[in-house]
């Protein structure tokens, strides 16, 4: 069975400062995977989707994300956080057929000053 | 532009009671529909899905039913609330394969 799997569930970072939200996937076929964001008491909104193609895909709010299909990861980078960052962070991957997408717990990034 | 509108945005409701969730989405034909619920601290639970009208996939038995009376309406229901029916319920809308829109989310609080 698909699975996704987020092994931070909490992060902090300084403001300025890098970042990488760690995201592992389960599945047997080429996913289709994705990171969505979420501010407290908000729905999700999808930040960057990878189908196929180039592994490295660019989203909004300057965030990017890198598919490595031999580790099973699908991480999530951003050069220099802003305060506005901090929210819970969803990596998800799409199941066979298409209808579902299975969600990791997600992982909550806090922003220090 | 595609919208989806999800109503209330807060909800307290006493043990026993009914519940009615609406999900409407403007701006596209045939999506896909969902209801998620999101307990405190946790991640997504899938509840219902849908890929045409009167068509209705549940993926945990529970307390709570779903209907798509038309194309772009989704309804999450409840003869009878429990306690442990409150979260934060969220639609949302695709095509498929493609990322999902939510909506912005109903508070609901069983008392």
């Amino acid at each position: 069975a698909q699975s996704v799997t987020q092994p931070d569930i909490h992060i902090t970072v300084s403001e300025g400062a890098s970042l990488e939200l760690r995201c592992n996937y389960s599945y047997g076929a080429t996913p289709y995977l994705f990171w969505y964001v979420q501010s407290p008491g908000q729905g999700l909104q999808l930040l960057l989707k990878y189908f196929s193609g180039d592994t490295l895909v660019q989203g909004i709010k300057g965030f990017e994300a890198e598919f490595k299909r031999s580790q099973s990861s699908f991480n999530l980078r951003k050069p220099s956080v802003h305060w506005s960052d901090a929210a819970e962070y969803f990596c998800a991957v799409v199941n066979t057929g298409g209808f579902k997408t299975i969600f990791g717990a997600g992982t909550r990034l806090f922003v220090k000053a | 532009s595609q919208t989806i509108h999800q109503w209330p945005a807060t909800l307290v409701q006493p043990v026993g009671s009914p519940l009615s969730l609406e999900c409407t989405v403007e701006g596209t034909s045939n999506p896909n529909l969902y209801w998620y619920r999101q307990a405190a601290g946790r991640g997504l639970q899938l509840l219902f899905y849908s890929v045409g009208i009167g068509q209705i996939s549940s993926e945990v038995p529970q307390n709570l039913s779903a209907s798509r009376p038309q194309d772009r309406q989704f309804i999450l229901s409840s003869k009878k609330l429990l306690l442990s029916d409150s979260g934060f319920y969220l639609c949302a809308w695709t095509r498929t394969n493609y990322g999902y829109t939510f909506g912005s989310g109903t508070r609901l609080t069983v008392v």
